[in-house]
Order: C-alpha cells, then structure tokens, then sequence
C-alpha cells in the first residue's frame, strides 16, 4: 500500500529550539517524496523535494531508505515558520501515471 | 505569471443538489489535480487531467465527476450532495505529469453543504 504518515497533528516549540516533523511513507519502488507548506491566509506551496537536496528557508530533509522517513528539520526555529506542514509522496495512480499522496499534515506553532 | 484561480470560492449548497467548481491553472500547464481538504482526512486526491484525460482517479464516488477542456480549464461536478462533501476543494496545476513535478495550487472553494 501507498501511504504517508505524520504522526504528530500538532508541534508546539518555542522560538529558537529545534524542530523535526516526522513522515515515514509507504511504497513499494524507488520514492520521491515531498514537503508542502501552507501559511496562514496563504496557498498551499512547495518547500522542498528530497532529489533537490537543497535546504529552503533552513528547513532540510534527508530521505532514510531504511527507516522509510523523510523527516524535515529546523536547527532554530522562528516565528514566522508557524504554519501546516503537509509530507507527500509521488505513488503510482489507477491510470498508471504518478500522483502525490499527501499525509495528514503536521501543524507547527513556534512561539516566542 | 498569474496564479491558478478557482472560482466560485464559497458556495452553499442543499443536500441533492449538484454543483459544479472550475479551476484555470496558470498559463502553459495542462495537467491539473484536483483535491478534497478537510480537518479530518487532510488532502485526499480526487483525480488528475492532462490534455483532456482524465489520467488518476481517486477512491471517491461516482458522483464526483471532472473534465478539462482545450485551454486546460478544468472543472469538478459533485451531483446528489450529501452533508458530508462539505470541504475545501482545492485545484493544482503543473507543466507535465501532476505526480512527479512540483504541483501550485489555488486558493480554493469552500463548498458548504446544508
């Protein structure tokens, strides 16, 4: 089965503390895998794609094979990080082409 | 370049009705994903067009139908309205395939079902 998981609907932290949202996947074959923000009052917006490997307003994720996880990481968070974080991940649909499979989603409140 | 724009955004509806929700994707694109958001179940995926086909197909009802038109205008059609489609209706669009590349989405609409 294809699946993504976010464990946790809300991560509450203070400003300057580390941050980790958790997303494990399930997927048979090679995954690409997704994180999707969206702010307040704002649409729903790309952050970072793992075969970029590139960090995006600070934020990194790293694609563990093994554990089957695409955590997304903050060394310091800030304020302005507060939104609903959605993990996704490109699975195979009923037509044969690929689809994103979102998770639940992870909502962030860093406060000061 | 403007963005995907959805129209209407809101809407009232009674149960057994039907309604009909369209999304023009930013120029260029011809696929566009089309997404049901609630608290609940988060974004579940409806279906994907790309050139007029329909390529993905979600696990909903028969009831929610879609179409693309030349231009990739696409629309969604929900008949016979029942209390629990009450969501926000999100479309995306991007260049190619809708599941490998990065997909920009709409501001929404926010059907309300009574």
């Amino acid at each position: 089965a294809q699946r993504v998981t976010q464990p946790e609907k809300l991560l509450s932290v203070f400003k300057g503390a580390p941050v980790e949202l958790k997303c494990n996947y399930s997927y048979s074959g090679s995954p690409e895998l997704f994180w999707y923000v969206q702010y307040s009052r704002q649409r729903l917006q790309l952050l970072l794609r793992h075969i970029s490997r590139e960090s995006i307003k600070g934020f990194t994720a790293d694609l563990n094979k093994g554990e089957t996880s695409f955590h997304l990481k903050k060394p310091f968070a800030q304020e302005e990080d507060s939104a609903m974080y959605y993990c996704a991940l490109s699975g195979r649909g009923t037509g044969g082409y690929n689809k994103l499979i979102f998770g639940a989603g992870t909502r962030l409140a860093v406060h000061p | 370049k403007a963005g995907v724009t959805q129209t209407p955004r809101y809407l009232i509806k009674t149960r057994g009705q039907q309604v009909t929700l369209s999304c023009s994707p930013i120029s260029g694109h011809r696929s566009v994903s089309w997404y049901q958001q609630t608290p609940g179940q988060g974004l579940q995926f409806l279906f994907e067009y790309f050139s007029e086909t329909q390529r993905n197909k979600g696990n909903f009802p028969g009831r929610f139908s879609g179409r693309q038109f030349s231009n990739s205008r696409s629309e969604m059609n929900v008949s016979t309205l029942e209390l629990g489609d009450s969501a926000l209706y999100l479309c995306a669009s991007s260049l190619d395939s809708g599941g490998r590349g990065e997909q920009y989405f709409g501001p929404g609409t926010r059907l309300t079902v009574t």
